[in-house]
């Protein structure tokens, strides 16, 4: 089956820091990869997106690349703000041929960033 | 436009009782999503709705859960009855299908407190 695995957290660094979260995933045929972010107390938020092999999704400084060689979509942000601390979600989408069957979506990373 | 809303947002019972939750999704958007999302996890889908019809409940303990979106619209989640074990933030998703290319749009969730 699906299936969708980042790193632990929580993660801390200093503002201004370089970020890399780490994904990976397993899935049949090309499923499509996404980035959600949840700040707290609100709703998950579609960060980015990446929909084939070597496409890059990129929005608000923070980019990923779709590595169909070895499964991964990391998430990276050059410099990091206090306001980006948040739980990250890695998760795939697949069309099981019937349409789309949902979001999988990994376990959450919690980042956390000091002034 | 609007998002998803649900309600309520939060929601504490005892166990045994009845209780539902109710997804109004974004306007135009035909495929409807429930997840479950407990503490330090990424969610996990219950049921997805194609306009009225529910094409994938695989994942919905049908022994005591149940949903319904009647008109294609409005969705409803209803649990009965309730164990301490369901004690976790039930979200409400949209997207305008169910393609690969259609992001989905989460609700801020219920909290749910079984006690």
């Amino acid at each position: 089956g699906n299936s969708v695995t980042q790193m632990e957290g929580p993660v801390t660094l200093s503002e201004e820091a370089f970020l890399t979260i780490n994904c990976t995933y397993t899935a049949t045929g090309y499923p499509s990869l996404f980035w959600y972010v949840q700040y707290p107390g609100e709703g998950l938020q579609l960060l980015l997106k990446a929909t084939k092999a070597d496409d890059k999704g990129s929005n608000k400084g923070f980019e990923a690349t779709y590595r169909k060689e070895t499964t991964s979509f990391h998430l990276e942000k050059g410099s990091v703000q206090v306001s980006d601390s948040a739980v990250y979600f890695c998760a795939l989408m697949r069309d099981s041929g019937g349409g789309a069957d949902g979001l999988t979506f990994g376990k959450g990373t919690h980042l956390i960033i000091q002034p | 436009e609007a998002g998803v809303v649900q309600s309520p947002r939060y929601k504490i019972i005892e166990k045994k009782q009845p209780v539902a939750f109710w997804c109004n999704p974004i306007s135009g958007h035909n495929t409807l999503y429930w997840y479950l999302q407990n503490l330090g996890q990424g969610p996990e889908l219950l049921i997805r709705y194609e306009n009225e019809e529910a094409v994938d409940d695989s994942q919905l303990p049908k022994d005591r859960f149940s949903a319904e979106r009647l008109k294609g619209v409005d969705s409803t989640l209803k649990i009965q009855p309730a164990e301490l074990g369901d004690s976790a933030v039930y979200l409400c998703a949209s997207s305008l299908d169910s393609g690969l290319n259609s992001p989905l749009h989460f609700g801020n969730g219920t909290r749910l407190t079984v006690t």
